[in-house]
Formats: structure tokens, C-alpha cells, sequence
């Protein structure tokens, strides 16, 4: 079966541009959550999705926003693009909400210039 | 102080060697406690899920929380070069609440 799957898993951006980040989760999981990586740090909670609704949210911005479809599948919006958004984007999926194993996909490296 | 401390290394062990990683955290409320392996410039991979204090083994991996003193551990037992990784603590309260991770604990298995 297939994991939890993002894309794109590069892609450059420029300061003050937008960018959109999708993931798929493992087939059955209805709870999709995104976090923030930087070098050499642990990752970040921004999101919590389940059933369509944000169910938690992190210490970021209001530029940061996200959505989650019918079929469970979810995107991450980044606005006006700063240095400091240079990251791993990592989407993790579990079965509910409350969920607590929670498996994560292989990331979008966003890369702000 | 950060919610969760993990020493970054690197812990450079010889192949067969038991391993130790740790992490303490302030947080009395965290009840579910995970353990990820993350190799380079992959997602983190879950190894080891705890709920409350207590052991847990799982082949080579063994995982132990004790609450009372806010510590949690991840034994690796024969440790082989392809355990070479960084390895991150995890935690959450319940519900809805996002995971907080430690800064990880870089590894590294010589042959």
C-alpha cells in the first residue's frame, strides 16, 4: 500500500510569492497534519485536519493556511513567501483525529531566494 | 527551556553496540510518546509508539518512559550501520494536539 504522498518534493520560489503544497494520505487515514522542518531541527506542528475541519493549529503565521478535500487529501498555502519559510514541509497522516500513529510522508523542500 | 530537550550529538558507537538516546521533557501533560527514525533528507519513519510510562520492545528496539521523572528512552540492541540515522523523539497530550519533537540525536554506526 502506499504511504503518505506529497509533491512537489522540490521547487523554488522567490520572496513574497505564494506556493501550495499537496499530500495524499495512506488509503483509509481521514486526519492529515503538516509540519515545518528546518536544518537541523525537529519538526514543527503547523496543522491539524480531520473530516474536512481544523481541528489544531501551531505557532505560525496567518500566512500560512490549509485545507483538506473529500477524498482526504490536503493542501498547505504559503503566502508572501519570507527567507525564513526555507524548509522541509512534512504532511503525516493518521486513521481519526485523535489518532496518535501518525506516519509521515517524505516532504516538499521548499527553498525561498 | 524548550518543551522537549534532546542532545543533537553526534553518538558515534562501534557496530554490535547497544545504543542509548534519551530525551526529558517539562510538559506533564504529554501522554503518548513516539520515537522516528529520519535518514537524510527523508521523512521521519515510526519506530516505537508509547502510551503513558512503561517498556515496549519491538525486535532490536526497545522504548521505556517513566512520567514521574519526565524521561523517555530508546534502546537499539546489535546495532548494525544501517541503524546511521537521526532519531527523534516525539510527544502529545491527546486529541487533536500536534506532536512536539526533539532537535533529534544524530547517530552514527561504525563498521
Amino acid at each position: 500500500d502506499a504511504g503518505v504522498t506529497q509533491s512537489p518534493t522540490h521547487l523554488i520560489k522567490t520572496r513574497g510569492q505564494q506556493v501550495t503544497l499537496r499530500c495524499s494520505p495512506i488509503s483509509g487515514h481521514k486526519s492529515v497534519s503538516w509540519y515545518q522542518q528546518v536544518l537541523g531541527q525537529g519538526p514543527q506542528f503547523i496543522f491539524q485536519y480531520y473530516e474536512k475541519e481544523e481541528r489544531g493549529r501551531g505557532n505560525f503565521p496567518d500566512r500560512f493556511s490549509a485545507r483538506q478535500f473529500p477524498n482526504y487529501s490536503s493542501e498547505l498555502n504559503v503566502n508572501a513567501l519570507l527567507l525564513g519559510d526555507s524548509a522541509l514541509y512534512l504532511c503525516a497522516s493518521s486513521l481519526e483525529g485523535s489518532g496518535n500513529t501518525i506516519y509521515f510522508g517524505e516532504g516538499s523542500w521548499l527553498t525561498v531566494v | 527551556q524548550k518543551e522537549v530537550e534532546q542532545d543533537p550529538g553526534p553518538l558515534s558507537v562501534p557496530e554490535g553496540a547497544i545504543v542509548s538516546l534519551n530525551c526529558t521533557y517539562s510538559n506533564s501533560a504529554f501522554q503518548y510518546f513516539m520515537w522516528y527514525r529520519q535518514y537524510s533528507r527523508k521523512g521521519p519513519e515510526l519506530l516505537m509508539y508509547t502510551y503513558s510510562s512503561g517498556n515496549k520492545e519491538d525486535g532490536r528496539f526497545t522504548a521505556q518512559v517513566d512520567k514521574s521523572s519526565k524521561y523517555i528512552s530508546l534502546f537499539i540492541r546489535d546495532s548494525q550501520p544501517s541503524d546511521s540515522a537521526t532519531y527523534l523523539c516525539a510527544m502529545k497530550r491527546g486529541g487533536a494536539d500536534g506532536l512536539t519533537f526533539g532537535k533529534g540525536t544524530h547517530l552514527i554506526i561504525q563498521p
